[in-house]
């Protein structure tokens, strides 16, 4: 496709259960960002991927997030024991090489509910 | 902490006038201001962006004021349209190699026909 997808595009799960969410960049971005936004927010900064390295993971929460990007295409966050806390849209978003001047392209998030 | 205060949180305008949308940032580090339009179940596209050393910058309806020494930045949306109904965000980077975008708390724009 020409965007960034993400799948699933809604996710439910229990308290204290594993969850995977997808992000497909466009193709050739070679830098990759995961965003959390809670109801009502802003996106907040997760985790910036620089071809298969995490470039900048600053903004994971704790331990219970982590994200790979093993190819340097396809990313994979990967939240464990997840909380009533971690309901939120959980956005992915790319660009080019990531260059201050590249624009952030985003996916349309996956909706996580955890109940 | 690095923070964009926004606002105001949700704003009603008629077809045809002019919506402003305000945002103070306290990092002085922050070098490029990008704001965002997002509508219901989509991700946030970029509509429009400015570097503090120029204080304006125009996109056909959409105009960036920037005033560097006060550490503010504004979007006008000039001739409001009801397809521009939408919650808008700004945002801010800081210099150097991270590439983490510090999002405002977006304003609920309703443009009323």
């Amino acid at each position: 496709g020409a965007g960034v997808s993400q799948t699933p595009s809604n996710k439910v799960t229990e308290k204290g259960k594993y969850v995977e969410l997808r992000c497909d960049p466009i193709s050739g971005h070679t830098a990759l960002y995961w965003y959390r936004q809670s109801l009502g927010q802003g996106p907040e900064f997760l985790i910036y991927f620089q071809g298969t390295g995490a470039a900048d993971d600053s903004g994971l929460p704790n331990d219970r997030f982590f994200a790979v990007r093993p190819e340097g295409s396809v990313s994979t966050l990967k939240i464990q024991r997840t909380e009533r806390g971690d309901s939120a849209v959980y956005l992915c978003a790319s660009s080019l090489k990531g260059f201050k001047t590249d624009t952030q392209y985003f996916g349309p998030g996956t909706r996580l509910t955890v109940l | 902490q690095q923070q964009v205060k926004q606002s105001p949180q949700s704003l009603i305008v008629q077809k045809g006038g002019i919506s402003i949308i305000n945002c103070a940032y306290e990092n002085t580090a922050f070098d490029y201001f990008p704001w965002y339009q997002q509508f219901p179940g989509k991700g946030p596209a970029l509509l429009i962006a400015i570097r503090p050393d120029v204080s304006e910058k125009k996109e056909g309806r959409f105009t960036i004021s920037f005033n560097k020494s006060a550490k503010q930045f504004s979007l006008h949306i000039m001739d409001s349209q009801p397809g521009d109904s939408a919650t808008y965000f700004c945002a801010a980077e800081i210099s150097g190699s991270a590439r983490q975008l510090t999002f405002g708390s977006g304003t609920q724009l309703t443009v009323l026909p």
